[in-house]
Parts: structure tokens; sequence; C-alpha cells
């Protein structure tokens, strides 16, 4: 059962618009949203996160946006670039234990996004 | 600081044959994952150690074991390897809500 679901499984954008990458999840239980990048033959790194009590987050060019009622949640890169071309994952988290304040992640099936010029 | 190691970085086994991929991190988390990546199923958790001494089944841990033999090291073995087991393998280390995520290893079962 996937518990988070991401659309479009590609994207191809062009040098300078928005890319807009999509993601769904079941599990109200979750309390964190990440997005991780990952480029060709390299682990992915966190991108930029989100908790469910704010409805977006902007860092720089990269910004979530966040619909707690339609479970729902998406990333915006605007200004897109040819260097932003990589594989985009959200994820959603459920904490393992409280007390020491780490997270179980469930990851999207990823999208992958080019920019052309 | 080299965050997190794995290694080998490339692996090709044969059905049946064992082996043991090794993670290791100089970032003193208390938490390490194995994820496999597979095309078109994004990363799935095999095993996770919330803390030293403890190890979980994570969403595929068929096929696999793991040993968190210290603080800094947390390894994944597979006993007889099967070719379903191809994947890229990740390692990645955490101590709050961010996770560091290894280079990766890729291993081919023929």
């Amino acid at each position: 059962q996937q518990q988070v679901k991401q659309s479009p499984q590609s994207l191809i954008v062009q040098k300078g618009g928005i890319s807009i990458i999509n993601c769904a999840y079941e599990n109200t239980a979750f309390d964190y949203f990440p997005w991780y990048q990952q480029f060709p033959g390299k682990g992915p790194a966190l991108l930029i996160a989100i908790r469910p009590d704010v409805s977006e987050k902007k860092e720089g060019r990269f910004t979530i946006s966040f619909n707690k009622s339609a479970k729902q949640f998406s990333l915006h890169i605007m200004d897109s670039q040819p260097g932003d071309s990589a594989t985009y994952f959200c994820a959603a988290s459920i904490r393992i234990e409280s007390n020491f304040g780490n997270e179980k992640l469930t990851f999207g099936t990823g999208t992958r996004l080019t920019i052309i010029p | 600081n080299a965050g997190v190691t794995q290694t080998p970085k490339f692996q090709v086994l044969k059905t049946g044959q064992s082996m043991t991929l090794q993670c290791a991190q100089d970032m003193n988390h208390n938490s390490m994952y194995w994820y496999r990546q597979d095309p078109g199923m994004g990363l799935r958790l095999i095993y996770y150690s919330a803390s030293e001494g403890t190890t979980d089944k994570g969403e595929v841990p068929n096929g696999y074991n793991v040993s968190r033999l210290n603080k800094r090291e947390f390894s994944l073995r597979l006993e007889s390897a099967a070719p379903s087991q191809t994947s890229v393998y990740f390692c990645a280390t955490a101590q709050t809500y961010e996770q560091y995520f290894g280079p990766g290893t890729r291993l081919t079962v023929t």
C-alpha cells in the first residue's frame, strides 16, 4: 500500500519556467513533509521541508504548498534552471520514538525533472 | 568530516552468494537507516536503528539482516542473494528530522 503518491513521473520545463510536482498522502498521523533532491549517482539530499501547522514554506526559488484538509502538498520551483535537473522525492514521516525525536520516512516514487534551455 | 560513507560502491553477486554492505557515519547521529531504490518505486525502508543497540524492520525486510555494531556503524547483510535484490542501496543517518544519505551501493545479482 503506497502511502505517499507522487506525480508526475517525469517533467520537462523550459528554463525560467515554473516546475510543479505534486504529492498526496493517506496517513493523517504524518507530521513532517520533506522534499529530497537527487542527482545521478548521488544520494538524496534534503531540499526543503514543512510541518502540517503551516500552509506554505519558501526557501529561495523553492516553495512547498501544503493543504492539510486535502492531504496534499506540492513543490514549486520558480525560475527553473538547468542545474535543477534532478529527481525529486516527496516524503512523509511518523515519529519513531518521541524521546529520540527521529523520524521514519515514507517516500513517493520520484519525479525526474529536466530543464531545457 | 566524511559524513556518511558506504562500501563497496559497486558489487556483482551470483544468486545464492552472501555479502555485507557497510555504512559508517561520523556525524554522531543516533538513528541509522537502510533503504533500497528501484526505478519507479522510490526509496523503500529495509531496516532502521533508532539508537545504538536497537534495530527494527522497515517496509521490505525479507531477505536482509542488519547489525548496529556501534553508534557509528550499521551493516546490511544479504545471506542468500536473489535477482530481486538487484538495486541501489542507501544508508542514511538522522539526529532529528533531517536524514543524511550516503552515496549508495549499486548491487547486481545475476
